[in-house]
This record gives C-alpha cells, structure tokens and sequence, in this order.
C-alpha cells in the first residue's frame, strides 16, 4: 500500500540555521499539506498546496516558511532562521481529495 | 477560524465495552469532519468521514454522528480491544483547503 515518507526522521539544528524538511506524498494525490505538532499539544495546520501553489496558510506559516515541490514528486518545507520554539513534531500529508494520509513526520529540535 | 473541543483529555474505559468520544465546535459548520488515531511519536492515521448532510456513518466497530444544530460530533467504539488504546483526533475543513485538528481524547482500553 502507498504510503507517504518524510526525511529525515530526526533533525537536531542550531537556533538561526535553515532546515529543510522533504517528503514523498503518494504519487496520484493532488493536495499536500505540512503540519506541526509540538509536543503534548494538537496538530496544527501550516499549508496546503495544490496545482502547484499555495491554497491556504495558516498565520503560523510566516516568511520564515516556505515550501516547493521542486521535482513532481518531493514536496518540502523550508524554515529558515530557526528559532527554538521551531522545536517540534512536522507532519507532511498528501491527499486525493478529503482523506489525508499523514507521513512519520520529522522531529526537529532547535538548540 | 474554528474553535474545536474534544471532551476529556484522557478516557479509560473496560475492555468490551463501548468508548465516546465527543467532539463540539464553536463558529460555522463544515462540509465535513473527520476523526483520526494517533498513537505516540507516529502521524495520525485516517478512521472516518461524515459530511454535514450524513447523521450518521458506520465502519466495522467504529461510528461516528454528525449534529450540525448542536455543532457535535460523536465517535463510537463498540466491544472496544486494549488494541483501540491510542489518542482519537477530530479535524475540521476551514473552508478552503485548511484543517483545523481538535487537542484529542487520550483513549486507554483495559483489559
């Protein structure tokens, strides 16, 4: 069954340093979506993205986000300048239509 | 945006016996609501759909309600396994392509 992967599964930065977080959504899927989880509390909205743009962002998703589907395939989440309460869970998803299907995420921590 | 509230944060019931789970939200009504598991350090994982013209949907052991005048949804699991034990999400299309995910119920099921 397809799945949706993200790399890497941990990532340990500096505070100020860029990150880049890449995914893999199923392949016939039309919406993607970023994520972030910090810890203990709910998941939270960052993007969708369809037809190779930005539909919706949330007010979390400011200039320090970005994110590209660079290759047709990969769809990743930029943050640059890290800041430390960057620290968290970041879920990619992709989707047919309504049915999200959620990858393993990534664990960012800002030190 | 939506304000969504998922009952207790942490609900043990006996194994066999049937789990509720409730879900209530504060500002317009969706086209749809959705309910999600997650269990720890893992990416939520897709369990039901009702759209806001369905009272009710069934899956296996798994129903879900659907009251758009009292703005609740309810999640059911009859004959509940200590399997079942995981955190249940509900999450809200925000109109557009932007979901909003409540904080989740922390089911335990013991044996």
């Amino acid at each position: 069954e397809p799945e949706v992967t993200q790399t890497p599964s941990h990532q340990v930065t500096q505070m100020g340093q860029e990150v880049i977080l890449r995914c893999v959504p199923i392949s016939n899927h039309l919406y993607f979506y970023w994520y972030r989880q910090i810890l203990g509390q709910k998941v939270e909205f960052l993007v969708s993205f369809y037809n190779n743009e930005i539909s919706e962002k949330s007010e979390i998703f400011d200039d320090q986000f970005s994110v590209e589907r660079p290759d047709g395939s990969n769809f990743t989440l930029k943050i640059r300048s890290t800041k430390l309460e960057d620290s968290a869970m970041y879920f990619c998803a992709s989707s047919p239509r309504e049915t999200q299907y959620f990858g393993p995420g990534t664990r960012l921590l800002v030190l | 945006s939506q304000k969504i509230e998922q009952n207790s944060e942490a609900l043990n019931i006996q194994e066999g016996k049937t789990a509720t789970l409730t879900c209530n939200y504060t500002n317009y009504s969706p086209a749809y609501l959705q309910w999600y598991r997650q269990d720890p350090g893992r990416g939520p994982v897709f369990l039901l759909l009702i759209r806001e013209n369905e009272k009710e949907k069934r899956k296996e052991r798994l129903k879900v309600t659907f009251d758009t005048t009292l703005k609740q949804s309810l999640f059911h699991i009859t004959a509940s396994q200590p399997a079942d034990s995981a955190t249940y999400l509900c999450a809200l299309e925000g109109g557009g392509n932007q979901f909003y995910f409540g904080t989740g119920t922390s089911l335990t099921v013991i044996p």
